[in-house]
Order: C-alpha cells, then structure tokens, then sequence
C-alpha cells in the first residue's frame, strides 16, 4: 500500500533547464511533505519541506508545490547543475511529529 | 564530525546469526529512528524513540529489538537473521515536531 507515489524511476535533464519531479500521495490526512536528496553510498538529506496550508515553498534554486485537490506535489530545480544528479525521495507525515513515510525516490540525472 | 553515525557499514553475516547495527548522534535531537530500504528501493520506517521512549513500531518481527540506552544512541539487534533481512538499514535523529530527519550513511547488512 504505497501512500506516497514517485511513478517516475529516472528522469535525464540537460545542465541549466528545469528539473520538475512529481509526487502522488493517497492519504488526505498528510498534512506535511518533504522533499530529501540521496546521493550512493550516503544517507537522505533534507532539501525542502512545505505545509498543507501552503501551496508553494521557495529555497533558491528549488520550488516544492502542493495541489491539495490532485493530491499531488513537485519540485522544481531551476537552473539544474551536475550536483543535483541523486536520487530525490518525496515524503509526507500526517502531523510532523508523526512518521514520515517514503516514496521509492527518483533517479535524476543532469547531463552536460 | 559526523552528526549521526552508524556502524557498522557494511555487514555481511550466514542465516540464522544474530548481529548488531549501532547508531549515535550528536545533534542534541529527542527523537530516533531505524529505516530500512529494501531491494525494491523503499524507505520504510521501523521504529522511533523520543527520549528513550518507544513512539512507533511499525509491525516489524520480534527478531528485531531497538534499545535506546540514552537519547543520543538507537541501536537496532537482529536474532535469527533471514534472507529477507538483507536490506540496507538507516538511522536518522530529529527533534520531535520538525519533521526534518538527518541521516545516518546506512548500514548494508547481507544476509547469506
């Protein structure tokens, strides 16, 4: 039963255009989303968080969006660099100091 | 100086033994937690302390035993180790209501 949905395994960008990674998720009680960055052989790291009483949240070059109808967010990077190529794991919890549920991330890679 | 730190990195052990994972943090957070990812790539959320305390126990096996001997340490042991526990098992620490987890490198157990 996954909660969190990351349809896409892998998404390639050309270095300097936009990076858009999409998120589903089932539970409308989630009231808080989070976006972590992974790169091998090293733990998550967290990027970027936003409540469900926003719908858009800016820290530099990422942008996290919220569609409560869709039940569905992104996050945009813009302009993408070849660090940003990781695997990006979209996550929510139902209050925030609840568990913190995972989807199966997304590989991005920017190419040169 | 690593903020959560897991040991040991890599552990590869025969069916049926009983081995540990380690983790401490030195970020001063109330709350732990034990992730795995398993082969199809999802981090899902084992067990949580805050203070010590057991907050979650997500229906895993009574193989696996978290001990908490203080707040700054979550140390996950596995009896009876099976094929299905190979997995890559992550520690992470936050403060209780931020919803901001910092992780730990991962500890890649393969169980032979």
């Amino acid at each position: 039963d996954q909660q969190v949905k990351q349809n896409s395994p892998s998404l390639s960008v050309q270095e300097g255009r936009i990076s858009i990674l999409n998120c589903d998720y089932t539970n409308s009680m989630f009231d808080y989303f989070l976006w972590y960055k992974k790169y091998p052989a090293e733990g998550p790291t967290f990027l970027i968080s936003i409540s469900s009483i926003k719908d858009k949240n800016e820290d530099g070059r990422f942008t996290v969006f919220l569609n409560k109808s869709a039940k569905h967010l992104s996050l945009h990077i813009v302009p993408s660099q070849p660090g940003d190529s990781a695997v990006y794991f979209c996550a929510a919890s139902a209050h925030r100091d609840d568990k913190i549920i995972f989807g199966k991330g997304t590989r991005l890679h920017i190419l040169p | 100086d690593t903020a959560v730190s897991q040991t040991p990195k890599y552990l590869v052990t025969q069916m049926g033994n009983d081995k540990s994972i380690k983790c401490e943090q030195n970020l001063g957070h109330d709350t732990m937690y034990w992730y795995k990812q398993d082969s199809k790539k999802f981090l899902k959320i084992m067990f949580s302390y805050n203070n010590k305390e057991l907050i979650i126990n997500e229906t895993v096996p009574n193989r696996f035993s978290p001990k908490s001997p203080d707040k700054a340490h979550l140390n996950l042991h596995i009896n009876s180790l099976e094929l299905g526990d190979s997995a890559v098992y992550f520690c992470a620490s936050s403060y209780r209501n931020t919803g901001e987890l910092f992780f730990g490198e991962g500890s890649r157990l393969t169980v032979l």
